[in-house]
């Protein structure tokens, strides 16, 4: 039972290159997010998504795009990355329903230089 | 405008004594509140919640106090371990407009446990 897997683990980019990060989930769980985490900041909640086929934007969603196909998996894409987008990114799964905690992946470090 | 604040960044306790991390709101729809555990390289674990209906909550060596009227929980972790050394985040939850429970999480506590 692997729970929450993020792909890859590290990343350097060039301004302006795109890339997506992979988030995969064997929980069956309904919800899952998008975080990055930024020195001196708490977790900032990117995207997020309530079911299979549906997102919706968090608190910092400008640069980002995301996808769910599938129930199991969580794409965030940086269609144009700029040195404001280094950051380490977090995709985390939960049940649907009322005060359900979330699980993280343990993080995607990326660098934009 | 940080809703959850975390006010000490780092916090140092000799092992077997108690660790005590605060955390301060100012969100008064919150009505549920989580504490993290994170280790290094490592994304963060659920470690313990509570109700905005309850003012305590205990599991094991962890308990978590909530003063509503105060805005102000707290994670007490008694007797405390060299593997509690991790950074501790403090996180609330409220409903949005679009009925989803949002979650805001703090900025995190930096917990050393000294053998």
């Amino acid at each position: 039972n692997a729970g929450v897997t993020q792909t890859p683990k590290f990343r350097v980019l060039k301004t302006g290159q795109s890339m997506t990060l992979l988030c995969a989930q064997d929980m069956n769980h309904e919800y899952m997010y998008w975080y990055r985490q930024d020195p001196g900041m708490g977790l900032r909640l990117i995207h997020y998504s309530v079911g299979e086929g549906t997102t919706a934007k968090g608190e910092v969603p400008d640069g980002y795009n995301v996808s769910r196909l599938k129930k199991q998996n969580f794409l965030l894409g940086l269609e144009s990355a700029a040195p404001s987008q280094t950051s380490v990114y977090f995709c985390a799964s939960s049940y649907g329903g009322d005060n359900q905690p979330q699980h993280f992946g343990d993080g995607t470090r990326l660098s934009i230089l | 405008d940080q809703q959850v604040k975390q006010n000490s960044p780092s916090l140092s306790v000799q092992e077997g004594r108690i660790s005590i991390l605060n955390c301060d709101y100012t969100n008064s729809m919150f009505d549920y509140f989580l504490w993290y555990k994170k280790y290094p390289a490592e994304g963060p674990t659920f470690l313990i919640s509570i109700s905005s209906i309850k003012d305590k909550n205990e599991d094991g060596r962890f308990t978590v106090f909530l003063n509503k009227s105060a805005k102000h929980l707290s994670l007490h972790i008694v007797p405390s371990q060299p593997g509690d050394s991790a950074v501790y985040f403090c996180a609330a939850k409220g409903w949005n407009s679009g009925g989803y429970q949002k979650v805001t999480f703090g900025i995190g506590t930096k917990l050393q446990v000294i053998p």
